[in-house]
């Protein structure tokens, strides 16, 4: 069964470093998301991404954080200079079509990374 | 802001018996529903959804029930295996949106 597949699992980075984070959709999506987690919260939208451009951001996605589909495969999410409060689970999603279509939408995430920034 | 609420942080039931999940949303805009499965080191798994048109979705050992009027759904398990500890999100979307917008979780725990 296809599956949305992220690297590293694990990341431990000192504040103010940049970071990248890798994902792979599933092949035959056309929809791209990032969520993060923070210990002990709820999981958070932070960014959709359509047809090599943003078409959603949240309050949380400041100029810090960029995103790119560089080759046909990889989805990636970048973070300039890290902060402390950005240490969380960072979970990549995909699905086929836009709700904006009228169609019902069912988005899949992958493993996540876990961002320890010190 | 908590648009979408899951007021029990957790359930523990016995191997056989009916896990009963609820979820409560404020925002009108949402028009379709989804809970998700999360185990510990991983991602969310999508479960089971349902559109406002309807009331009811059945999938297997899974089944949502959408409230409208009272803003509330709940996701019924049954019967529950161990196996379906795990952490159960209820999410929601808006009409036309893309963007999840998630409870803070029940964590379920099936005792043989």
């Amino acid at each position: 069964e296809p599956e949305v597949t992220q690297t590293p699992s694990h990341q431990v980075t000192q504040m103010g470093q940049e970071v990248i984070l890798r994902c792979v959709p599933i092949s035959n999506h056309l929809y791209f998301y990032w969520y993060r987690q923070i210990l002990g919260q709820k999981v958070e939208f932070l960014v959709s991404f359509y047809n090599n451009e943003i078409s959603e951001k949240s309050e949380i996605f400041d100029d810090q954080f960029s995103v790119e589909r560089p080759d046909g495969s990889n989805f990636t999410l970048k973070i300039r200079s890290t902060k402390l409060e950005d240490s969380a689970m960072y979970f990549c999603a995909s699905s086929t079509i836009n709700r904006g279509q009228g169609f019902q939408e069912t988005q899949y995430f992958g493993p996540g990374t876990r961002l320890l920034v010190l | 802001d908590q648009q979408v609420k899951q007021n029990s942080p957790s359930l523990s039931v016995q191997e056989g018996r009916i896990s009963i999940l609820n979820c409560d949303y404020t925002n009108s805009m949402f028009d379709y529903f989804l809970w998700y499965k999360k185990y510990p080191a991983e991602g969310p798994t999508f479960l089971i959804s349902i559109s406002s048109i309807k009331d009811k979705n059945e999938d297997g050992r899974f089944t949502v029930f959408l409230n409208k009027s009272a803003k509330h759904l709940s996701l019924h398990i049954v019967p529950s295996q161990p196996g379906d500890s795990a952490v159960y999100f209820c999410a929601a979307l808006e009409v036309a949106g893309n963007k999840l917008t998630f409870g803070g979780g029940t964590r379920v725990l099936v005792k043989p």
